[in-house]
């Protein structure tokens, strides 16, 4: 079936820690994923993406991990600022069709 | 130039009225998605249209909803007979183009849809 899920619900993290949010799929064929961030009351904003045939990819702040053999995706927000509290998703795209699949969300608290 | 706009922000419905949400794409795309997002639920794929075409509406309910791309105009989503359950907000997305590469969606502000 289709499902792309989040492991942790809620993250609380200290300025300027680092952050991971993580993410399940279970899908092998899916050949894009992305991070969107979204803030209350708004649309979702796009963060990066990755294709299924690399393992890693950096952004300013940002560098997303993508292991195939586990199916897990992660983001990882360098020195998280105030700012970054959003909810954040994982979506992909699975084949003929450019039809996103979105996870739960992982609402990202930073504490100043 | 201006991003996805979304139509109203906020719509009110009684149990059994229509309810129109308009899209209008970002300048030069031609792709508009829908998805709905329940409270603290992730977005879920309602419709893929291009001018004209209903290209994938695995996503929508069988019943009371629709979804139309004119020639010229915006996007339109219709829910007749609402119901309080169609409560949600409403995204909207639009692309360039679609090739079998991933194309960036880039998302409206949403209308809120409440049935009472």
């Amino acid at each position: 079936g289709e499902s792309v899920g989040l492991h942790l619900p809620t993250l609380s993290v200290q300025e300027g820690d680092n952050s991971i949010i993580n993410c399940a799929y279970s899908n092998s064929a899916s050949d894009y994923f992305i991070w969107y961030k979204q803030e209350s009351g708004k649309g979702p904003q796009f963060i990066i993406d990755i294709r299924s045939n690399m393992d890693k990819r950096q952004g300013q702040r940002v560098t997303v991990l993508l292991n195939k053999t586990v199916k897990h995706l992660s983001l990882q927000i360098a020195a998280t600022q105030p700012g970054d509290s959003a909810v954040y998703f994982c979506a992909e795209k699975r084949g003929a069709t450019n039809k996103l699949i979105f996870g739960t969300g992982t609402l990202l608290a930073v504490q100043p | 130039n201006a991003g996805v706009m979304q139509n109203p922000r906020h719509l009110v419905r009684r149990r059994g009225q229509e309810a129109r949400l308009r899209c209008s794409p970002m300048k030069g795309h031609s792709h508009v998605y829908w998805y709905r997002q329940l409270p603290e639920e992730g977005l879920k794929f309602m419709v893929y249209l291009q001018k004209e075409n209903i290209i994938d509406e695995s996503g929508m309910p069988k019943e009371r909803f629709s979804a139309e791309f004119p020639k010229e105009g915006p996007s339109i989503l219709r829910i007749q007979q609402v119901v309080r359950g169609d409560s949600a907000a409403y995204f909207c997305a639009s692309s360039t183009t679609w090739d079998y590469e991933y194309n960036e969606q880039f998302f409206g502000p949403g209308t809120r849809l409440t049935v009472l």
